[in-house]
């Protein structure tokens, strides 16, 4: 596939429980974020990851929520003890290096939709 | 701090209308960069464009143009003749120049019947 694949794209768990999410960037793509957008509101920022530089961890909202990316592709974010605050849609996105060079926008996943019941 | 406003939640209007999307935004750099992002109801967020603040040139694409005042700091979107096919969510996003973060507006609901 050439866009960038999230899975599951719906996870319904129970308050208290830990989920993992899963995002596939586009080959070749260095930069990856992760987003979560909450009914009504815009996008959060949650983690940036730049090739091997330390990640920019600076948007998640405690430390329930970590993030990791293997190997400069594949990365996973854990949210540990999930409350129903935690409830939205994740995004993640990818670009070949940030989205401030002239052909390099970021491109979008189509989220993972948690519920916390 | 960085704050992107988007004041309008939810606009409906009839095909082949024109509509404007408004965009304010906050600060404090002289360097930065102003984006619009769609959200089709499939989910996955478009690129429309970027424009950096060196730049205040209008841009036309098609039906889409672009009015970026910086006295103003507004960055407003509109789409002539509008279509069905033009209902999402679009969203106004700001970025400093170099990495940091991208910060979005709330986004606005386009209702095209």
């Amino acid at each position: 596939g050439a866009g960038v694949s999230q899975s599951p794209s719906n996870k319904v768990t129970e308050k208290g429980k830990d989920v993992e999410l899963r995002c596939d960037p586009i080959s070749g793509h260095t930069a990856l974020y992760w987003y979560r957008q909450s009914l009504g509101q815009g996008l959060e920022f949650l983690i940036y990851f730049q090739g091997n530089s330390a990640p920019d961890k600076s948007g998640l909202p405690s430390d329930r929520f970590s993030a990791e990316r293997t190997g400069g592709s594949v990365s996973t974010l854990t949210i540990q003890r999930t409350q129903q605050e935690d409830s939205a849609v994740y995004l993640c996105a990818s670009s070949y290096q940030n989205h401030f060079t002239r052909d390099s926008p970021l491109h979008f996943g189509n989220g993972t939709r948690l519920t916390v019941t | 701090a960085q704050k992107v406003t988007q004041a309008q939640t939810e606009i409906s209007v009839v095909e082949k209308e024109d509509v404007t999307l408004d965009c304010v935004y906050e600060t404090r750099d002289t360097t930065y960069y102003l984006f619009w992002y769609k959200q089709p109801p499939s989910g996955e967020l478009v690129f429309l464009i970027r424009r950096n603040s060196f730049d205040e040139q209008n841009e036309i694409s098609g039906r889409y143009s672009w009015n970026f005042q910086k006295s103003t700091s507004s960055f407003n979107f509109t789409i002539t003749a509008s279509q069905v096919v033009d209902s999402a969510v679009y969203f106004c996003a700001l970025g400093p120049s170099g990495y940091s973060t991208l910060t979005f507006g709330k986004g606005t609901m386009l209702l095209v019947s």
